[in-house]
């Protein structure tokens, strides 16, 4: 079965400084999907970042970058020079590739940048 | 505009009610999926489909009904047997291509509140 876990529930922040979110998943299957949404006080999930198992590049997409490890199971998410509108709940998942595409959801990770 | 859309944003039912909760989408996905989001918690699926005129259940299923008789819409009915409906319900479609490659992307939300 697959899981995802975030183990820190809320992370303040001062404005510029950096915070990273951390996600540590649990699958059996050996092809596999990773994804990052953001959450703002709107409600609507945000799509910001797929990565396939078979890809352990890692990427930097303006002030964000995701660093993925299958050695350790983990694909955390950094975000660079916090600015008070990356406030929101961000959500880690994962999709098996036998899974008829249904997505595990992390708890997420409240983030508070303070101005 | 190309996107998914969920009516109302706001819905307030009485116990013994049933409700509808709408979804549409106008990207020409063939899977469309709810979700059901808990205060601090992630999102748990529902129910979801691949096509039209079928659909599966998801992970907490009962007391939810879906239909699926256009490739466009996908109504959530929140019957009387669902115990704690309150809740923030999230509508998503993927293109679906046989394989987890696809990102899911996700409608605003209809937040309803039992009185």
């Amino acid at each position: 079965a697959q899981k995802v876990t975030q183990a820190q529930t809320e992370i303040s922040v001062v404005e510029k400084e950096d915070v990273t979110l951390d996600c540590v998943y649990e699958t059996r299957d050996t092809t596999y999907y990773l994804f990052w949404y953001k959450q703002p006080p709107s409600g609507e999930l945000v799509f910001l970042i797929r990565r396939n198992s078979f890809d352990e590049q890692n990427e930097i997409s303006g002030r964000y970058s995701w660093n993925f490890q299958k050695s350790t199971s983990s694909f955390n998410f950094t975000i660079t020079a916090s600015q008070v509108v990356d406030s929101a709940v961000y959500f880690c998942a994962l999709s098996e590739a036998h899974g008829n595409n249904r997505l595990a959801f992390g708890k997420g990770n409240q983030v508070v940048v303070i101005p | 505009d190309g996107g998914i859309t969920q009516s109302p944003k706001y819905l307030f039912r009485k116990e013994g009610q049933n409700v509808t909760l709408s979804c549409e989408q106008n990207l020409n996905h063939d899977a469309m999926y709810w979700y059901r989001q808990d205060p601090g918690q992630g999102l748990r699926l529902i129910y979801y489909s691949q096509i039209v005129n079928d659909f599966q259940k998801g992970d907490i299923a009962e007391g939810y009904s879906v239909s699926r008789e256009k490739k466009e819409s996908f109504p959530l009915t929140v019957t009387s047997a669902q115990k704690n409906p309150t809740a923030f319900y999230l509508c998503a479609s993927t293109a679906w291509g046989g394989a987890s490659t696809d990102t899911q992307y996700f409608g605003p939300g209809t937040r309803l509140t039992v009185l």
